[in-house]
C-alpha cells in the first residue's frame, strides 16, 4: 500500500516557467511533509518541508502547498532554471513521538528545457 | 560543515556473501537513518538508529541488520546476499527529533 504517491513520472517545462510538482498521501497521521531533489550518482538533498499547521512554506524560488482536507502538497519552482532538472521525492512523516522515519514518494523526473 | 560520508561508495558481492557498509553522519547528528532505493520500490526504510539503540524497523527481512557507535557513525551489514539486494543504500543523519534528514552519496551494491 502506497502510502504517499506522486502519479506523474515525469514533467517538462520551458526555463523560466513554473514547474509545479504534485503529491497524494493517504495517511491521515502525516503531520510533516518534505521535497527532496536528487541527481544521478548522489543522495536526496533537502529543499523545503511544511509541518500540518501550515498550508504554505516559502525559500526563494520554492514554495510548498499542502491542502489537508485533499491530503495533498504541491511544490512551485519559480521561475524554473535548467539546473533544477532532477528526479524531486515528496516524503512524509507520521506524528508518532520520537519515531522520524520518512516514508517517500516514486519520485518524478523534472526537466527544464533551455 | 561536513556533510554524511558513507564508504564504500561502489560494491560488487556475489550471491551468499554479507557486506558492511558505513555511514559517518553530520557533526552533531545523533540520529541515523538507513534507506534502501530500487528502481521499482523507490526510497524504502530499513533502520534509525539514536544513542547506539535502534529506535524503529522497517519490513526487511532479518538478514538486514544496523548499529550505532557511541560517537554516532553507524553500519548496516547484509547477510546471504540475493540478486535483489542490488540497490543504493543511503545513509541520513539529523537531529533528534528533526524530521529533515540529511542524505550521504549512498552505497550502490550490485549483487552478481
Amino acid at each position: 500500500d502506497q502510502q504517499v504517491k506522486q502519479n506523474s513520472p515525469s514533467l517538462s517545462v520551458q526555463e523560466g516557467r513554473i514547474s509545479i510538482l504534485n503529491c497524494d498521501y493517504t495517511n491521515s497521521m502525516f503531520d510533516y511533509f518534505l521535497w527532496y531533489k536528487k541527481y544521478p550518482a548522489e543522495g536526496p538533498t533537502f529543499l523545503i518541508s511544511i509541518s500540518s499547521i501550515k498550508d504554505k512554506n516559502e525559500d526563494g524560488r520554492f514554495t510548498v502547498f499542502l491542502n489537508k482536507s485533499a491530503k495533498h502538497l504541491s511544490l512551485h519552482i519559480v521561475p524554473s532554471q535548467p539546473g533544477d532538472s532532477a528526479v524531486y521525492f515528496c516524503a512524509a512523516s507520521a506524528r508518532d513521538g520520537a519515531n522520524s522515519k520518512l516514508t517517500f514518494g516514486k519520485g518524478i523526473t523534472l526537466s527544464v528545457r533551455p | 560543515k561536513a556533510g554524511v560520508t558513507q564508504t564504500p561508495r561502489y560494491l560488487i558481492k556475489t550471491r551468499g556473501q554479507q557486506v558492511t557498509l558505513s555511514c559517518s553522519p553530520i557533526s552533531g547528528h545523533r540520529s541515523v537513518s538507513w534507506y534502501q532505493q530500487t528502481p521499482g520500490q523507490g526510497l524504502q526504510f530499513l533502520f534509525e538508529y539514536f544513542s547506539e539503540t535502534q529506535r524503529n524497523k522497517g519490513n526487511f527481512p532479518g538478514r538486514f541488520s544496523g548499529r550505532q557507535f557511541s560517537n554516532s557513525r553507524s553500519e548496516m551489514n547484509v547477510s546471504t546476499l540475493e540478486l535483489g539486494d542490488s540497490a543504493l543504500y543511503l545513509c541520513a543523519s539529523s537531529f533528534s527529533g528533526d524530521k529533515r534528514k540529511f542524505f550521504g552519496p549512498g552505497t550502490r551494491l550490485t549483487v552478481l
